[in-house]
């Protein structure tokens, strides 16, 4: 498994403001993802964190209003840009580990819940 | 596409009674199945998985089949707990792995 740490892990901010999550895994995973929950819903993949590229981003989601940065294997950071309140969301870095029996399993961070208001 | 469905959205069990959870997938290809557990305020915890040649897995007070002749999916969780009281996924994976599709959850509520 792995033992990935996000911060911050909440905060408040106000409208038009940025506010940049970092991601922070133990060991070198080659796979790392951007994902959104926002209140009372499911999992939404926001976009794929790519180690010396630029980041693969998921319909409806943009690099001006999302930058994510990964400058090596065992962190990111995600930009939530010119925020607006309807950015409240819990967001979730999540990698995935090969495990015994070469089967790719998919672990999760502990999530930064941001509020904009 | 995939498509994820729980066939509950919501389960209220009594404590100590057994729980089951259903999950119904529409990609036949999928090959790997895990379940997840997210408690509030916490992401989603790894609890059990299960690749496409088996049809049973247990592990600590959870068992998860699988039915791959009608695509579903069920996590049992036995003498249910307080602390089992979370929102249950059962994400299909895309053919990367790791961009999994996430359906609504199944919200647990154990009642003491």
């Amino acid at each position: 498994s792995a033992v990935i740490s996000q911060k911050p892990s909440r905060d408040i901010c106000q409208r038009g403001t940025s506010l940049t999550i970092q991601c922070q895994v133990d060991s070198q995973v080659t796979m790392m993802f951007w994902y959104r929950q926002q209140p009372g819903q499911s999992l939404t993949l926001i976009a794929t964190a790519n180690q010396g590229s630029e980041a693969t981003y998921e319909s409806g989601f943009v690099i001006d209003k999302f930058p994510i940065s990964r400058p090596n294997l065992t962190f990111s950071t995600l930009t939530v840009s010119n925020m607006s309140p309807e950015d409240s969301s819990i967001y979730l870095c999540s990698v995935v580990i090969m495990t015994s029996g070469r089967t790719d399993t998919q672990y999760f961070g502990p999530g930064t819940r941001l509020t904009v208001l | 596409g995939e498509s994820v469905g729980l066939h509950l959205p919501t389960l209220s069990v009594q404590e100590g009674d057994n729980s089951i959870i259903n999950c119904a997938y529409s990609n036949s290809a999928s090959d790997y199945f895990i379940w997840y557990k997210q408690e509030s305020g916490k992401g989603p915890q790894f609890i059990i998985d299960i690749r496409s040649n088996m049809d049973k897995r247990q592990g600590q007070r959870v068992t998860v089949l699988l039915n791959k002749t009608v695509k579903h999916l069920s996590l049992q969780i036995a003498a249910t707990q307080p602390g089992d009281s979370a929102v249950y996924f059962c994400p299909v994976p895309r053919t990367n792995a790791g961009k999994s599709t996430f359906g609504d959850g199944t919200t647990l509520t154990v009642k003491p």
